[in-house]
């Protein structure tokens, strides 16, 4: 496609529940980055993929955030047992380089988990 | 301390009226600063880049970074209604994390 596009836009959970949240990167880009996004905050760094390599995942909040990107394209953002302070946007990024001075980081829409 | 900090605002100025925005970094590692735009529930875009102290002129918006102060600031000339988003800096530094710092973001209205 023509932009990174992330999947589902909106989600409700109630809480408890597990939630599975796509990103499908600019075709050839490298780099895939997912953001946290809290409303009226800046977004916050999760998790960093070069292909297929998940090289930091320092940001993640929890052992309940998981994240893959089996084949170093499509990558999906995984939350069990959902809790109300899981709410928010979840942005994904990719980019064509491996470095922070290497290209411009091309966002999704992202996905906006409400957890009741 | 956190590691970038921004005014959220909000900020209302008139159509035509010049705006600056502004933020503060703690780590003199940075190297790299963006300016990103966030349209209501859109995604962040890049409006400008800069590795070095200086200005960077692009159109109406000129980045500014003061390497020495860790200060970087963002102006728009001749703010227009369609200026009317969240703007947010990001901060970057090569090696160890390619991951980026954003501040806040200001919100910014521009009144017809």
């Amino acid at each position: 496609g023509a932009g990174v596009s992330q999947s589902p836009r909106y989600k409700v959970a109630k809480r408890g529940q597990d939630v599975a949240l796509r990103c499908d990167p600019i075709s050839g880009h490298v780099s895939l980055f997912w953001y946290q996004q809290a409303l009226g905050q800046g977004p916050e760094f999760l998790t960093y993929f070069q292909n297929e390599a998940q090289l930091d995942k320092s940001g993640l909040p929890s052992d309940r955030f998981f994240a893959e990107r089996p084949e170093g394209s499509v990558s999906t953002l995984k939350i069990q047992r959902t809790q109300q302070e899981d709410s928010a946007v979840y942005l994904c990024a990719s980019s064509w380089g491996t470095g922070v001075n290497t290209g411009e980081l091309f966002f999704g829409e992202g996905s906006r988990l409400t957890v009741l | 301390q956190k590691e970038v900090e921004q005014d959220p605002g909000p900020l209302s100025v008139p159509e035509g009226a010049i705006v600056s925005l502004n933020c503060t970094y703690s780590n003199s590692a940075f190297q790299y600063f963006m300016w990103y735009r966030q349209y209501s529930r859109k995604g962040p875009e890049l409006l400008m880049y800069t590795y070095s102290s200086g200005n960077k002129e692009d159109g109406r918006f000129t980045a500014q970074v003061d390497k020495s102060s860790k200060y970087i600031s963002l102006f728009i000339r001749d703010s227009q209604p369609s200026d009317s988003a969240t703007y947010l800096c990001a901060i970057g530094r090569q090696g160890g994390s390619e991951k980026l710092v954003f501040g806040k973001g200001t919100k910014l209205t521009v009144n017809p």
